[in-house]
């Protein structure tokens, strides 16, 4: 029930692709959670959303609950985007805790 | 100006010994957090404390002790280290339980 898929795994990338990643979960959400984490360890929180879309820089989150499915776009991609992406859920009946996905790897190549 | 600070940043120990992760936000948040990275890069909830009450304890070892001693603060112990307690540990914070987090750097627990 609370698992949380991300897809792909991994993601290499030249400089200046169009990038997606994508998030799933089974059961009705309550608010989802993008972050990103440095190759250095730290997290940072992009977008939290619960319908429609948000857009910050060069950074889209979009989601679709009814097909219980979320995905970050980046633009003009840039090497500093390399990261680990994780996305994270808030299920309706499960009180108010986030459960994480394994993350997405992304090398982004000049 | 951190917002949430995690002391030390690195931690190398032997088995058997005792340990204390360190937390502290300045951030005013209701909510803090200590979550486990594994080598898969996994997060996953240990303890959740609402205004210093524990209101999330997942299966953790009972080698497991969070402690508040005020909203601001939660500190992780550890007794008798083992070799999979190795990983590292993020504590967070949000302004209240759910609604956005703000993550510290890290812990990078060795344990020898």
């Amino acid at each position: 029930k609370n698992e949380v898929e991300q897809s792909p795994q991994n993601l290499t990338a030249q400089e200046g692709e169009f990038i997606t990643i994508n998030c799933s979960y089974s059961v009705g959400i309550s608010a989802l959670h993008w972050l990103q984490q440095h190759p250095g360890g730290g997290i940072v929180s992009l977008f939290m959303l619960s319908s429609g879309k948000k857009k910050h820089g060069r950074l889209i989150a979009t989601i679709n609950i009814q097909e219980k499915h979320s995905s970050l776009h980046i633009t003009a991609s840039h090497p500093r985007d390399s990261a680990v992406y994780i996305c994270a859920v808030r299920y309706e009946d499960t009180g108010n805790q986030f459960y994480f996905g394994t993350g997405t790897s992304l090398t982004v190549i000049p | 100006d951190t917002a949430v600070s995690q002391t030390p940043k690195y931690l190398v120990t032997q088995m058997g010994n005792d340990k204390s992760i360190k937390c502290e936000q300045n951030l005013g948040h209701d909510t803090m957090y200590w979550y486990k990275q594994d080598s898969k890069k996994f997060l996953k909830i240990m303890f959740s404390y609402n205004n210093k009450e524990l209101i999330i304890n997942e299966t953790v070892p009972n080698r497991f002790s969070p402690k508040s001693p005020d909203k601001a603060h939660l500190n992780l112990h550890i007794n008798s280290l083992e070799l999979g307690d190795s990983a590292v540990y993020f504590c967070a914070s949000s302004l209240r339980q759910g609604f956005g987090y703000t993550f510290g750097s890290g812990t990078r627990l060795t344990v020898v």
